[in-house]
Parts: structure tokens; sequence; C-alpha cells
């Protein structure tokens, strides 16, 4: 799995749009980007997930770049139930979920 | 359209009982994965199974844990002769055959050693 490479932590205003960036700079051609995210104390949730195409549901869009190196994760809206540890993943299918210490986001009031 | 479910939620053991944790995959789910979280760390993957077969058990501890996925039933992560650093909580986690979602998870059975 190619490692990949997020900041420790990272603050938000309640409303504004969080960006959560994610670097993987050794992916290979097969493997995809995962997001979850583990709000306190909770089992992680699968937010979004792609290849190389940017990707959008309902709760956040995925943007990554053209030589797939990096991505980021967009919340638009940002509200305090956001708050939590988010994890960034690059693996190919039927491969383990290896979960790296990710990005604590905090939205703050 | 229930998800994982895991039980129990919460688990309190003295020193050398044992535990054991069930998790029941969602509806269409074949492949099962647990993980476990010690207090204030990351999630560490432990064991992967298929229905009556261990597929990669490369982060299970050697000695006193175990994992099964029967045919018939939930998958048990069975833990003997628990200790205090056993004290974690436990994920589960659910996919289809391409995992091609992603995987599923439960809300975690909360295991404290007294």
């Amino acid at each position: 799995d190619a490692k990949t490479t997020q900041p420790t932590s990272m603050d938000c205003a309640e409303g504004r749009a969080a960006n959560l960036p994610c670097n993987h700079s050794t992916i290979s051609g097969n493997e995809y980007v995962y997001w979850y995210r583990q709000i306190h104390s909770q089992g992680p949730q699968y937010i979004i997930h792609g290849l190389k195409n940017n990707e959008t549901n309902e709760m956040a869009s995925l943007i990554i770049t053209e030589d797939r190196k990096s991505s980021t994760l967009i919340l638009p809206h940002a509200t305090l139930r956001d708050t939590a540890v988010y994890y960034c993943i690059a693996i190919t299918y039927g491969q383990n979920f290896v979960f790296g210490p990710g990005t604590r986001l905090s939205v703050l009031p | 359209n229930a998800g994982v479910m895991q039980n129990p939620r919460h688990l309190v053991r003295r020193r050398g009982q044992e535990a054991r944790l069930r998790c029941s995959p969602m509806k269409g789910h074949s492949h099962v994965y647990w993980y476990r979280q010690l207090p204030e760390e990351g999630l560490k993957f432990m064991v992967y199974l298929q229905k009556e077969n261990i597929i990669d058990e490369s982060g299970m501890p050697k000695e006193r844990f175990s994992a099964e996925f029967p045919k018939e039933g939930p998958s048990i992560l069975r833990i003997q002769q628990v200790v205090r650093g056993d004290s974690a909580a436990y994920f589960c986690a659910s996919s289809s055959a391409t995992g091609r979602h992603g995987y599923t998870f439960g809300s975690g059975t909360r295991l404290t050693v007294v």
C-alpha cells in the first residue's frame, strides 16, 4: 500500500469549508484513495473514495491531483459534529485497510 | 437494513478470565476484519476472515487471541486469560467480496480488564 502523509491536526471555523490534504506520492496506478473519519470513540465512518477523477457525495468532495500524488478532502460547510480524526488511505481493492494517525480536525464555534 | 452489529458494547472482565466479542457483518458481506484501538492510539489491524477461513492474521498477538467466522453465526474474537493491557476498543468491519465500497465498521466493543 502507498504510504500517506497527513497533517497531525487542523482547525476550521464552523460554517466554513474544511480542506484536509493528503500526500500519497508513491501511489500506484491501481490504488484508490479512501477517506474515513472517526468521531470520538465511535467506529470509523466511510466518507468517500476515488481513483483519479474528482468525486462528490452528500458528505464531501474529493479532489485528486492530475499526477495522483496528493488529494484534498473538502467538507463544504463544516459543523461542530464534523470534529473527528480523518484518515486518508491509498489501497487496492481486496487489500486490508491500514490506518495511520490521521488528521485531528477541530471545528470551532 | 442493519449495519455491522457488535456485542456486547461494553465488557468488563477480571484478569485471567476469557473475553468473547461478537460481530455480525452487514447483510451480503462475506468478509470480516477485526481492529483494536488502545486508549489514545490509532486503529491496528488484527485479523481478516472469510466464512470458515482465516485469510490474514498478521496483526493478531501470537498467544491468547483467536478469531473465527463460522459458516453460521457471527464472527467471534476470543481473548483468553485477559490482562490489563488488553483493555481497548475492538472494532469489527465487514465488506463485500470485492471490497469496492470499502469497509463498514461496527460501533465497537469496549473491553475493560480489572
